[in-house]
């Protein structure tokens, strides 16, 4: 399987900041990179798919790029209801797809 | 407004199974893909398997080989999970999640997602 690993697992910032959150696959996923945002007690919710396109109805704060092995997820400017846990997911190696262990994003 | 409605929490004494099922409502059934992925109490996501209901194939992660079994009703518009063998580390919110599908293929990621059924195994 391939091995997603993000960093960092936890980030303290506050509203307004720049934040980006990096993911790295044990080999090249060919941009087959999703990220999701997950609040507590609910599912998680799709913001890009293809390392970099947004999904419909998420804010333009929301951008994702890299390529390789290497991706980035990165929030221009904080806004309150962005604290929650972000996830990054390989596609490419289908059926075994991976999840990152998360990145949680705490109020500082 | 397509949404993914989900059956309700249970309770399995291990050595059991369950069967959670995930009910489309809205959309076209039989062009989607249904995948299923868990979360254990304060854990990350992980993924088990998923099915096109139009080929009726299902594919499943290796961890669950032989264990989980996905299945679809394009009738009811509906998928089912089934997980055999249940033990206390089994205990975890099942999700089922709608695959990316461009119309032409399916991207394995999940645009749409249930709201989780909590399966607590405990004897």
């Amino acid at each position: 399987d391939i091995q997603m690993t993000q960093s960092p697992s936890s980030l303290s910032a506050s509203v307004g900041d720049r934040v980006t959150i990096t993911c790295r696959a044990s080999q090249g996923i060919s941009n087959s990179l999703a990220w999701y945002q997950q609040k507590p007690g609910k599912a998680p919710k799709l913001l890009l798919y293809a390392a970099s396109r947004l999904e419909s109805g998420v804010p333009s704060r929301f951008s994702g790029s890299g390529s390789g092995t290497d991706y980035t997820l990165t929030i221009s400017s904080l806004q309150p209801e962005d604290f929650a846990t972000y996830y990054c997911q390989q596609y490419y190696s289908t059926p075994s797809i991976t999840f990152g262990q998360g990145t949680r994003l705490e109020i500082k | 407004q397509v949404q993914l409605v989900q059956s309700g929490a249970e309770v399995k004494k291990p050595g059991s199974s369950v069967k959670v099922s995930c009910k489309a409502s809205g959309g076209t059934f039989s062009s989607y893909a249904i995948s299923w992925v868990r979360q254990a109490p304060g854990q990350g996501l992980e993924w088990m398997g998923g099915i096109i209901p139009i080929f009726g194939t299902a594919n499943y992660a290796q961890k669950f080989q032989g264990r989980v079994t996905i299945t679809a009703d394009e009738s009811t518009s509906t998928a089912y999970m089934e997980l055999s063998s249940l033990r206390s580390e089994d205990t975890a919110v099942y999700y089922c999640a709608r695959v990316g599908y461009s119309g032409y293929d399916y991207y394995w990621y999940f645009d749409l997602w249930g709201r989780g059924t909590l399966v607590t195994v405990s004897s």
